[in-house]
């Protein structure tokens, strides 16, 4: 079976502008979430989703948004980019029947905002 | 809230020396504890798990141990090899809300020489 996928695999934007990252879970699994990682620091939780809707939010702002499709794949939208917004973007899923809480990660997404 | 504390890297090690990362947590529920490792470039990789207290995570010559009197979950290993060389994240995962977020430490970043 595939694991997590995601893309693009990497992303140049210019400040000001919107993204779109995309992530498609391993086959089964209902759940998806995202993590943000700058360079140098542990993953931030930003979204989880469950059955198309979102089960929780970590600390980031309105800019960012995300949505779960009926195939279970997700989208993280980020608006008006910022330099701060760069990072390595990480998606996650979580299958039931799968270890309590255990997570299985897709190779990311690495944002550059100039 | 929940939180995760790692030992500050880099952790500069030669081969077949004994490894140990230490991790500490703060969490309000009873959560599961994980060590992720990432490699250059690459995504997280999970390397070992405990859902309880007292339980032992073991992978690849990895080991950990969920102590709850004193909320660590120490990493070990007796004897590192180069391809150990990576960057090990510690983490916990509980519920909220109706659904649940990973929190993850700083990271260490361990060399190994030859």
């Amino acid at each position: 079976d595939a694991g997590v996928t995601q893309s693009p695999t990497h992303l140049i934007k210019t400040r000001g502008q919107q993204v779109t990252l995309r992530c498609s879970p391993i086959s089964g699994h209902k759940s998806v979430s995202w993590y943000q990682q700058v360079l140098g620091q542990g993953p931030q939780f930003i979204f989880q989703y469950y059955e198309k809707e979102e089960r929780g939010r970590g600390n980031f702002p309105d800019r960012f948004s995300a949505r779960q499709f009926p195939n279970y794949s997700s989208e993280l939208n980020v608006n008006a980019l910022l330099l701060g917004d760069s990072a390595l973007y990480l998606c996650a899923s979580l299958g039931a029947g799968t270890g309590r809480y255990e997570q299985y990660f897709g190779p990311g997404t690495r944002l550059t905002v100039t | 809230g929940d939180s995760v504390t790692q030992m500050e890297g880099p952790v500069t090690l030669s081969e077949e020396a004994f490894l140990t990362i230490n991790c500490t947590y703060t969490a309000t529920g009873y959560p599961s504890l994980f060590w992720y490792v990432q490699y250059p470039g690459e995504g997280l990789q999970l390397l070992l798990k405990a859902t309880k207290a007292d339980d032992k995570g073991s992978n690849k010559g990895f080991e950990a141990t969920y102590r709850k009197e004193t909320t660590s979950f120490h990493l070990e290993k007796g004897s590192v090899q180069v391809s150990d060389s990576a960057v090990y994240f510690c983490a916990l995962s509980d519920r909220n809300t109706g659904g649940f977020k990973t929190i993850f430490g700083a990271g260490t970043r361990l060399f190994v020489k030859a």
